[in-house]
């Protein structure tokens, strides 16, 4: 069964540096997401991504963030300049048609 | 409370009982979905109940929608150790590209 993947599955950085996570997500799907999970805390959307270009974002997604579909398979989300604030799991999901969401396994991101 | 509140928010049961739980929402929804997560895990899709439907059965799942009470409702039949996890629902209000808004979640144990 086809399934979104995501890596890596634990980076751990620098307050400052910046980090790339990476998606794949399922052949077919047209809508991306990315969303985050505080530890303890609830899942929350940060970005969904469309025909190219993103098609909503949430406050958390400054500045600092961005979002890449780089080669037509994989969706990056990038940030320049991590703040101890943004250590989170980071969760990719896609849809085929915006409806039903498949989530990845998370990159675990820690901000030291 | 905000959009997606899920209730109890834990629950412990024995092998081979029902276990219910309730997700309250505030505004319209197009859609609601239930989603599985175990311990630090990823989320796994579970079942998407549409606006206009008010029951929708999944092996062991039966999940209700009360547009009028805006609230949803998740059993699971004769339960299992390995049901244990978190559960949540997500909201999807139609007004974007499948943004989903998470409620806080229900710890399930389910003991042997």
């Amino acid at each position: 069964e086809p399934e979104v993947t995501q890596t890596p599955s634990h980076q751990v950085t620098q307050m400052g540096q910046e980090v790339i996570l990476r998606c794949v997500p399922i052949s077919n799907h047209l809508y991306f997401y990315w969303y985050r999970q505080i530890l303890g805390q609830k899942v929350e959307f940060l970005v969904s991504f469309y025909n190219n270009e993103i098609s909503e974002k949430s406050e958390i997604f400054d500045d600092q963030f961005s979002v890449e579909r780089p080669d037509g398979s994989n969706f990056t989300l990038k940030i320049r300049s991590t703040k101890l604030e943004d250590s989170a799991m980071y969760f990719c999901a896609s849809s085929a048609l915006g409806d039903t969401q498949y989530f990845g396994p998370g990159t675990r991101l820690t901000v030291l | 409370s905000q959009q997606g509140e899920e209730d109890p928010q834990a629950l412990s049961i024995q092998e081979g009982e029902n276990a219910t739980m309730n997700c309250s929402y505030k505004t319209s929804i197009n859609n609601l979905q239930w989603y599985r997560q175990n311990s630090g895990r990823g989320l796994v899709h579970l079942i998407l109940i549409r606006s206009n439907e008010r029951e929708k059965h999944s092996g062991r799942l039966r999940v209700t929608l009360d547009t009028s009470k805006k609230s949803s409702s998740l059993l699971i039949t004769a339960s299992r150790a390995a049901d244990t996890a978190s559960y949540f629902c997500a909201t999807d209000r139609g007004t974007s590209y499948g943004k989903l808004t998470f409620g806080q979640g229900t710890i399930l144990t389910v003991h042997p």
